[in-house]
């Protein structure tokens, strides 16, 4: 088992919709990152957090220490959102472990 | 934008060959990573540096060798270059173990 699973792997919406990334991870943890991957490019960081939740723009990110759990969600979805969104945790030793990331597709 | 920049971006090489990719940062920042990013795994990390002439392996380090002369610059060699290190090889460079990551663009590598 991964130790950080990320759900779903691919997921489809229209322009406007409220969408839902989720990332569980099995080991502790310092702070958690979320990243976004367009399509042949580059990857670019979106939040790192240790605690609670952070917002910039439309994009917002949580995480629940206890549970082990966080989400990132987008709202007024565009299709310009469509990208691999990948979460990764700064474990032990504080090595980045990455999921293998969620593919969005946001169609007009 | 942070400044860091790979090179080259797309490699085809022979196996056996050796192959080097160069990581170079305006950044000044003290940590650099080499991951590579393959389908169906999340990125690896394959070495690390927290200085220069300071290196560690990654999970992955089989078959590669790093080098940091520079603080800017970190270099990726395979040695002898084989088939399954056809991968897209990402730098990353940090300011400290628990601050955010800055990635590069990539560069995709094809061993035939």
């Amino acid at each position: 088992k991964n130790e950080v699973e990320q759900s779903p792997q691919n997921l489809t919406a229209q322009e406007g919709e409220f969408i839902t990334i989720n990332c569980s991870y099995s080991v502790g943890i310092s702070a958690l990152h979320w990243l976004q991957q367009h399509p042949g490019g580059g990857i670019v960081s979106l939040f790192m957090l240790s605690s609670g939740k952070k917002k910039h723009g439309r994009l917002i990110a949580t995480i629940n220490i206890q549970e082990k759990h966080s989400s990132l969600h987008i709202t007024a979805s565009h299709p310009r959102d469509s990208a691999v969104y990948i979460c990764a945790v700064l474990g032990r030793a504080d090595k980045l472990i990455f999921g293998t990331g969620t593919r969005l597709q946001v169609f007009p | 934008d942070a400044g860091i920049t790979q090179s080259p971006r797309h490699k085809v090489t022979e196996t056996g060959t050796p192959v080097t990719l160069r990581c170079h940062q305006t950044e000044n920042h003290r940590y650099m990573y080499w991951y590579r990013q393959d389908p169906g795994h999340g990125l690896r990390l394959i070495h690390y540096s927290y200085g220069v002439k300071d290196t560690d392996k990654g999970e992955v380090s089989d078959g590669y060798s790093v080098s940091r002369s520079k603080t800017e610059d970190f270099l990726l060699t395979l040695e002898s270059a084989t088939s399954s290190q056809t991968s897209v090889y990402f730098c990353a460079i940090s300011e400290g173990r628990n601050t955010e990551a800055f990635f590069g663009q990539g560069t995709r590598l094809t061993v035939v």
